[in-house]
């Protein structure tokens, strides 16, 4: 089974300031990649996605996420962060393989962006 | 259209005593998760409905723990005798279908407090 860590549980940054999130996720098989966001008090809603192709993903609200599959990585980036972007972030991990139906989730990065 | 609803938000019960929780899926989505979330830890899972195909019973934490799902609507799941390390937030999800590439709708969740 997958296991996903999120080493940072929390991150503080200025506004406009450039951020990083980290994910890494543990078996080399094949995989598809999520990061999803769950602002304050709503339910979790998908950021961006990788199942093929590029590696540089584009997601909503200018993050973005590069898969590393020699590093078993998938960082989530914005080069420049705005107040609403406080949120805590997930990054998910769902095998090709036989478990394909299920995702492993990390615990979660709270993101604190400060005027 | 809406989204996942789940019901109640909040639920506070004492131990030993039984807790059904709700999820209405989006229309038309055949594939329902549920998950756990503990205070500071990441999306646990729990159990995984495909249409009219059996559960993936697999992530239950224990035989207190059961799930129903009628077709591709609503889902319940209950909790027996509950513990006060049953205490989380727990999540439902739905998608178009199976398979790892399906992004996933949450809802808001329902947090579940025993005391």
């Amino acid at each position: 089974a997958q296991s996903v860590t999120q080493l940072d549980s929390q991150v503080p940054v200025f506004e406009e300031a450039p951020v990083e999130l980290r994910c890494n996720y543990s078996s080399s098989v094949s995989v598809y990649l999520f990061w999803y966001v769950q602002y304050p008090n709503q339910g979790l809603q998908l950021l961006l996605k990788y199942l093929s192709g590029s590696t540089l993903v584009k997601g909503i609200n200018g993050f973005e996420a590069e898969f590393n599959k020699s590093q078993t990585s998938f960082h989530l980036r914005k080069p420049s962060v705005h107040i609403s972007d406080t949120a805590e972030y997930f990054c998910a991990v769902s095998d090709q393989g036989n478990n394909f139906n299920k995702f492993y989730f990390g615990s979660g990065t709270k993101l604190n962006v400060k005027p | 259209g809406a989204g996942v609803s789940q019901s109640p938000s909040n639920k506070v019960t004492e131990k030993g005593k039984d807790v059904e929780l709700r999820c209405d899926p989006i229309s038309g989505h055949t594939a329902l998760y549920w998950y756990r979330q503990r205070l500071g830890q990441g999306l646990e899972f729990l159990i995984y409905f495909q249409g009219n195909s059996a559960p993936d019973k697999s992530g239950l934490p224990s035989d207190r723990f059961s799930a129903e799902r009628t077709g591709e609507s609503v889902s319940t799941l209950t909790i027996q005798r509950t513990q006060q390390e049953d205490s989380a937030v727990y999540l439902c999800a739905s998608s178009w279908t199976s398979g790892g590439h399906n992004e996933q709708f949450f809802g808001p969740g329902t947090r579940l407090t025993v005391l």
